[in-house]
């Protein structure tokens, strides 16, 4: 009974290559998102989803493009990989609350997808 | 764009002692400030949070947080080396109309060990 799920867990694969990755998530939360984990780990939002409304990171490449099929799920594909596209690929989702002063989000997150693109 | 920044560290602190962390962050007008713990080769997960100017302590947590100063902290009391990991401080880039957060800005994470 996993919260957020990804699969595959690792991906290797050839430059120029299309690849999918994806997210389910069981926890009934209304937005989803999509971080990339680089060799530094820097931790950074690509895209994040809520109730069909898509927020894209000006500095992602259009070569990725989420796709929701429904709330509990938001995959992530990407198109002519490249070498610089290695790294961890998280998902995650959250239920957020915004009372008189104070915002919260907590974002729960998936184990991460390994890219390798050789 | 916000920003939010951290030293990477490695910072060293010995069992039982307490681990202080620090975060900067530029945007005046940030509300809700979170500390993300991550151990290698897994995901992150949130372990406090804090809005309000002040300290707010969890266990052997304490966030502290100056909006003058636009200063984030984390205190860790008697450290032990499970807390060994990348601390991420993260902030709230903006939210939907609708609800909902519009991910968050993380700063690069400082590298703690706690040294038995």
């Amino acid at each position: 009974d996993t919260a957020v799920s990804q699969t595959p867990k690792y991906l290797v694969t050839q430059m120029g290559n299309d690849k999918s990755i994806k997210c389910e998530q069981n926890l009934g939360h209304d937005t989803m998102y999509w971080y990339k984990q680089d060799s530094k780990k820097f931790l950074k939002i690509m895209f994040s989803y809520n109730n069909k409304e898509l927020i894209i990171n000006e500095t992602v490449p259009n070569r990725f493009s989420p796709k929701s099929p429904d709330k509990a799920h938001l995959n992530l594909h990407i198109n002519s990989l490249e070498l610089g596209d290695s790294a961890v690929y998280f998902c995650a989702s959250s239920q957020d609350s915004v009372t008189s002063g104070s915002s919260y989000n907590e974002q729960f997150f998936g184990p991460g997808t390994r890219l390798t693109v050789l | 764009q916000k920003e939010v920044e951290q030293n990477s560290g490695p910072l060293s602190v010995p069992e039982g002692a307490i681990a202080s962390l620090n975060c900067t962050y530029s945007d005046r007008g940030s509300q809700s400030f979170f500390w993300y713990r991550q151990y290698s080769g897994k995901s992150p997960e949130l372990i406090m949070f804090i809005y309000s100017n002040g300290d707010k302590e969890d266990g052997r947590f304490t966030a502290q947080l100056n909006k003058a100063s636009q200063y984030v902290s984390l205190l860790i009391r008697d450290s032990q080396p499970s807390d060994s990991a990348t601390y991420l401080c993260a902030v709230i880039n903006g939210w939907y109309s609708g609800g909902g957060a519009d991910g968050l800005t993380f700063g690069k994470g400082t590298h703690l060990i706690i040294q038995p």
